[in-house]
């Protein structure tokens, strides 16, 4: 079964541009998430998808970051402008569904993202 | 405000001996609390998990155990092998929350030859 992919693996950017991180999830998996890893801290959560709807979206800084997943597939988190606090490993995980606590959440390797 | 603590920014052990990781959480609502394994350029890897209802989980050479009324949480490694040497990345959810994961900072666990 293949795992979580994510694309780029790394992006270096300048701080005011923008940037877009893109997830396909594991087939047939309903709940997709993005988190973001600053170096030194655990995953943070910024938006939960349940198929193509958001679930939450309270940490996600929504006057630059947007996300969506469209057709409740892949997905793509866009930041824009960047801010150099942006600098993080953007995680992505999915998972078979909402409905059963032992679903386990699968984990992409992540893009790492240094805004200079 | 961190709901998830792990104290100890890093481990050291000695092939072959127990290693012990913390965690501590501060939010009473939490009743599901798993451990997460991460190499360097991976994601986390689910590892082990505990419900609220239980006080031990066993699953080969790993153990975690969970104490409700000191709301803390261990995971036991026996024997430690250099493939163990990794982040370890403690999580909870609960309370209503569409099963989001709450993470602690990890710990960083290097097993010696």
């Amino acid at each position: 079964e293949a795992g979580v992919a994510q694309s780029p693996r790394y992006k270096i950017i300048e701080k005011r541009q923008s940037v877009a991180f893109w997830c396909n999830p594991i087939s047939g998996h309903a709940t997709l998430y993005w988190y973001q890893q600053i170096l030194g801290q655990g995953p943070k959560l910024l938006i939960q998808f349940q198929n193509n709807g958001v679930v939450d979206d309270s940490q996600l800084p929504k006057d630059r970051f947007s996300a969506e997943r469209l057709k409740g597939v892949d997905s793509t988190l866009k930041i824009q402008p960047a801010k150099l606090e942006d600098s993080a490993v953007y995680l992505c995980a999915s998972r078979l569904s909402g409905g059963a606590v032992t679903d386990t959440q699968y984990f992409g390797p992540g893009t790492r993202l240094t805004v200079l | 405000d961190q709901q998830v603590k792990q104290n100890s920014p890093s481990l050291s052990v000695q092939e072959g001996r127990i290693s012990i990781l913390n965690c501590d959480y501060t939010n009473s609502m939490f009743d599901y609390f798993l451990w997460y394994k991460k190499y360097p350029a991976e994601g986390p890897t689910f590892l082990i998990s505990i419900s609220s209802i239980k006080d031990k989980n066993e699953d080969g050479r790993f153990t975690v155990f969970l104490n409700k009324s000191a709301k803390h949480l261990s995971l036991h490694i026996v024997p430690s092998q250099p493939g163990d040497s990794a982040v370890y990345f403690c999580a909870a959810m609960g309370g209503g929350s569409n099963y989001k994961l709450t993470f602690g900072k990890g710990t960083l666990l290097t097993v010696n030859p």
